[in-house]
């Protein structure tokens, strides 16, 4: 069964800073890797989206690299602004359908 | 229109009620995603419909009714519902389920509060 951990579980920096969120998954076998960033009592936004034959995918100031074979992406994100503020998730496909597996996210505060 | 909308944005009902919870996207999507999540935990898949067919029931207790009237509409059925299902209830879309992997588009959500 495909597991999917974020680390850190919590995050706050000061606005400014560049920052890394790990994603870690124990199936190597997807499809795809996917990041969202989710708001407060909010639905979920995609971020970025990188195929399995791809090492990483940039959109402004993020930035997401996959590596399969040790079953790790992280996400990139430039000079943090207090409206980067939000839990971030990362989803694995597994080989067939779109069937995500989500992490269990990573809730940025990015301060004044 | 890139947009999911979903109604109502809150919903509060006792065990005894039915209610339901809708969904729509004018996309053009052919794939159509209902998900559950808990407070600080992450989405849980409920079901999927593919062509407005069910292609993925998660072993959903009975009380969820999925119910896909056209390709645009996703709606949740519910009914004698436990203080457990409180939940924020999302709905996704996608271009095609079939192919695998494609980018979900998420609605804000329900809120659902069983008293």
């Amino acid at each position: 069964k495909q597991e999917v951990t974020q680390i850190p579980a919590a995050l706050s920096v000061p606005e400014g800073e560049n920052l890394v969120l790990n994603c870690s998954f124990t199936d190597s076998a997807i499809y795809n890797l996917q990041w969202f960033r989710q708001d407060p009592g909010k639905g979920l936004t995609s971020l970025l989206l990188i195929q399995s034959s791809q090492r990483e995918q940039t959109s402004g100031r993020l930035n997401a690299s996959l590596d399969k074979s040790s079953g790790r992406s992280t996400l990139y994100i430039a000079a943090s602004q207090p409206g980067d503020s939000a839990t971030y998730l990362c989803a694995v496909t597994p080989g067939t359908a779109s069937k995500l597996t989500f992490g269990t996210g990573t809730r940025l505060q990015v301060t004044l | 229109d890139t947009e999911v909308t979903q109604t109502p944005k809150h919903l509060v009902m006792g065990m005894t009620n039915k209610k339901s919870l809708k969904c729509e996207q004018h996309m053009g999507h052919r794939a159509m995603y209902w998900y559950k999540q808990k407070a600080k935990k992450p989405p849980e898949l409920m079901f999927v419909y593919s062509y407005e067919k069910l292609s993925i029931n998660e072993s959903v207790p009975s009380r969820f009714s999925p119910e896909c009237p056209n390709s645009s509409l996703l709606n949740l059925h519910l009914h004698a519902l436990q203080p457990e299902d409180s939940a924020l209830y999302l709905c996704a879309s996608s271009q095609d389920s079939g192919a695998g992997g494609e980018k979900l588009f998420f609605g804000s959500g329900t809120q659902l509060s069983v008293l």
